[in-house]
């Protein structure tokens, strides 16, 4: 039959204000958790990573921060700039073992000037 | 140093054609994935390979099928294509196992008619 695209939730934020991206996982025995961001035309390009065993880390103006009580993982960007439109994935590695990532459907960001 | 390259970036074949995909990674990487991503199902992982070894595989028809060389270099085959393979088809390279940092390339972009 014929398939429904998926609905990207949006998020609008100004330029020069912070940026909140969450996420949902499923499996709480997944080791790596990574952000991804894909730009119209490209694949998608690695941002930052967090080991299970953490709550947050940090990289250049992006934080990401992982509850795993609640299943719960998020991107945070400072000083959002016109060049972070894209779109945003989470994923999971399951195995430490693999490179096999379990993708979000992602989140479209939109940064306006 | 040179990204991950895929070959071609556009074709079209019609339902019941075959069709084989080229990916080369980054020099040194030894990791190579492939992923399907549609507006439908979003990103969806297929096979990695690893030193010439399949080392996992997604949940694909067995029409998906891969193999990697003794340099690496990755392809993926789709025989008897169907309408809803129409996608991009993702390539990834990695040099650590486990993390989740791959990094893509452009894609392939098929369309069955």
């Amino acid at each position: 039959g014929e398939s429904v695209g998926l609905h990207l939730p949006t998020l609008s934020v100004q330029e020069g204000d912070n940026s909140i991206i969450n996420c949902a996982y499923s499996n709480s025995a997944s080791d790596y958790f990574i952000w991804y961001k894909q730009e119209s035309g490209k694949g998608p390009q690695f941002i930052i990573d967090i080991r299970s065993n953490m709550d947050k880390r940090q990289g250049q103006r992006v934080t990401v921060l992982l509850n795993k009580t609640v299943k719960h993982l998020s991107l945070q960007i400072a000083a959002t700039q016109p060049g972070d439109s894209a779109v945003y994935f989470c994923a999971e590695n399951m195995s430490g073992a693999t490179n096999k990532l379990i993708f979000g459907t992602g989140t479209l960001l939109a940064v306006q000037p | 140093k040179a990204g991950v390259t895929q070959t071609p970036r556009y074709l079209i074949k019609t339902r019941g054609q075959q069709v084989t995909l080229s990916c080369s990674p980054i020099s040194g990487h030894r990791s190579v994935s492939w992923y399907q991503q549609t507006p439908g199902q979003g990103l969806q992982f297929l096979f990695e390979y690893f030193s010439e070894t399949q080392r996992n595989k997604g949940n694909f028809p067995g029409r998906f099928s891969g193999r990697q060389f003794s340099n690496s270099r990755s392809e993926m085959n789709v025989s008897t294509l169907e309408l809803g393979d129409s996608a991009l088809y993702l390539c990834a390279s990695s040099a650590r196992t486990g993390t989740g940092e791959l990094f893509f390339g452009e894609g392939s972009r098929l369309t069955v008619l």
